[in-house]
């Protein structure tokens, strides 16, 4: 069965220090990876997908087959990085997406 | 172009009470989605389209239909309201299989 786990449900930092937010997935055949986040007020929108290998708003993210992982990373948190952050798996050519419970990043000042 | 957009924004509906929640897209997606946001539970997957006519079951479909008469219209209907389906509803549509999805801005619905 596909799973997707976020172990924590809040995750507190202040402005410039290092920010990692886990992800750890179950799924047997080779899945696709998002991440989606959803600012105060706003949508639901795609942050990166580990496909692209992009850096979005000095996020990355690496898929780790072998640690079945894809933990989201910044160097420098920025408080404008406050939000809602869920990690999403889909199997390849899928459209159907299984979330994670999701994380809320606080970047306080 | 308006992207994905869901009414109402919030509703109250009183358990046993029928209702649809619409949702429409302008970018002419073939795949569309329904999912339902609860605390500590994430995104569900309700029920999905991959094109008009045709729907399929997502995770938590029970007390859920839906209908694809057109590309751009994906309605959800909960047929007899019931205190468990409170929660936040999403639509969103994607260009193709495995593309990013395109979320609408949700419907709050409490049922009592």
């Amino acid at each position: 069965a596909q799973r997707v786990t976020q172990p924590e449900k809040l995750l507190s930092v202040f402005k410039g220090a290092p920010v990692e937010l886990k992800c750890n997935y179950s799924y047997s055949g080779s899945p696709e990876l998002f991440w989606y986040v959803q600012y105060s007020r706003q949508r639901l929108q795609l942050l990166l997908r580990h496909i692209s290998r992009e850096s979005i708003k000095g996020f990355t993210a690496d898929l780790n087959k072998g640690e079945t992982s894809f933990h989201l990373k910044k160097p420098f948190a920025q408080e404008e990085d406050s939000a809602m952050y869920y990690c999403a798996l889909s199997s390849l050519g899928g459209n159907k997406l299984v979330f994670g419970a999701g994380t809320i990043l606080r970047v306080k000042s | 172009n308006a992207g994905v957009t869901q009414t109402p924004k919030f509703q109250v509906l009183k358990t046993g009470q029928s209702m649809t929640l619409q949702c429409a897209q302008d970018m002419n997606h073939e795949y569309m989605s329904w999912y339902r946001q609860d605390p500590g539970m994430g995104l569900r997957l309700i029920h999905y389209s991959v094109g008009a006519g045709i729907t399929d079951q997502g995770e938590v479909p029970n007390g859920y239909n839906v209908s694809r008469s057109t590309t751009e219209d994906f309605p959800l209907r909960l047929l007899s309201a019931a205190p468990s389906q409170t929660s936040v509803y999403f639509c969103a549509s994607s260009p193709g299989q495995g593309g990013e999805q395109y979320f609408g801005p949700g419907t709050r619905l409490t049922v009592t």
